[in-house]
């Protein structure tokens, strides 16, 4: 059964502080990793990577896959209160098949 | 550019009476369509997924069922709502986007979530 981990579940930094927030997994005919943020409603896209060992960056976000170890991380640098959120991890299998989620990581930055 | 729409926004029903939630995708044509519940703010479990008319994939055994009756409409329905059944549910689309890349359907986009409150 194609299985995402995320780790922690939940986090708590102030502001300023840096995070990482982790996401393996385990399936059959990896295709590419997705990060999402979601606040109040839905979840929105922040990155898909596809590739071993490319950083992916926007902003104060950056996101690198390792497809040998099976993992990927999200970082967060200079953390503000807007980044309080649940980061949801999802992987993409070959074939017509959905997304596979993990549990998600809910970060709280305070301030 | 792609839009998906979900309503109501906010439900609160009785136990025991019916469900039906909608929504719609506009800019795109054979989507994948999916629904998704989430409890407690936490991971997103899915509920069903179709890949065109009339074809929906059930990934939980529960009291609830979809519909897929045109290309981009997918409907959430249940006869009787149990109070296992509040949660956020959120519907979702993959399909075809063209951002100055190959096209795929590897990205999934989300509607505005239904806070459904059974009471």
């Amino acid at each position: 059964e194609d299985k995402v981990v995320q780790s922690p579940l939940s986090l708590v930094v102030h502001e300023g502080d840096t995070v990482t927030l982790n996401c393996s997994y385990e399936v059959t005919n990896f295709r590419s990793l997705l990060w999402y943020k979601q606040e109040k409603k839905a979840p929105t896209f922040l990155f898909m990577l596809t590739s071993s060992g490319i950083e992916k960056k926007s902003g104060r976000l950056s996101s690198i896959l390792d497809k040998k170890e099976l993992f990927s991380i999200l970082n967060i640098t200079a953390t503000q209160t807007g980044d309080s959120a649940i980061y949801l991890c999802a992987v993409r299998v070959s074939g017509n098949t959905p997304l596979v989620f993990g549990k998600g990581t809910r970060l709280s930055v305070i301030a | 550019s792609q839009t998906i729409h979900q309503w109501p926004a906010t439900l609160v029903q009785p136990v025991g009476s019916p469900l039906s939630l909608e929504c719609t995708v506009e800019g795109t044509s054979n989507p994948n369509l999916y629904w998704y519940r989430q409890a407690a703010g936490r991971g997103l479990q899915l509920l069903f997924y179709s890949v065109g008319i009339g074809q929906i994939s059930s990934e939980v055994p529960q009291n609830l069922s979809a519909s897929r009756p045109q290309d981009r409409q997918f409907i959430l329905s249940s006869k009787k709502l149990l109070l296992s059944d509040s949660g956020f549910y959120l519907c979702a689309w993959s399909g075809l986007v063209d951002r100055g890349r190959p096209m795929s359907y590897n990205e999934q986009f989300f509607g505005p979530g239904t806070r459904l409150t059974v009471l």
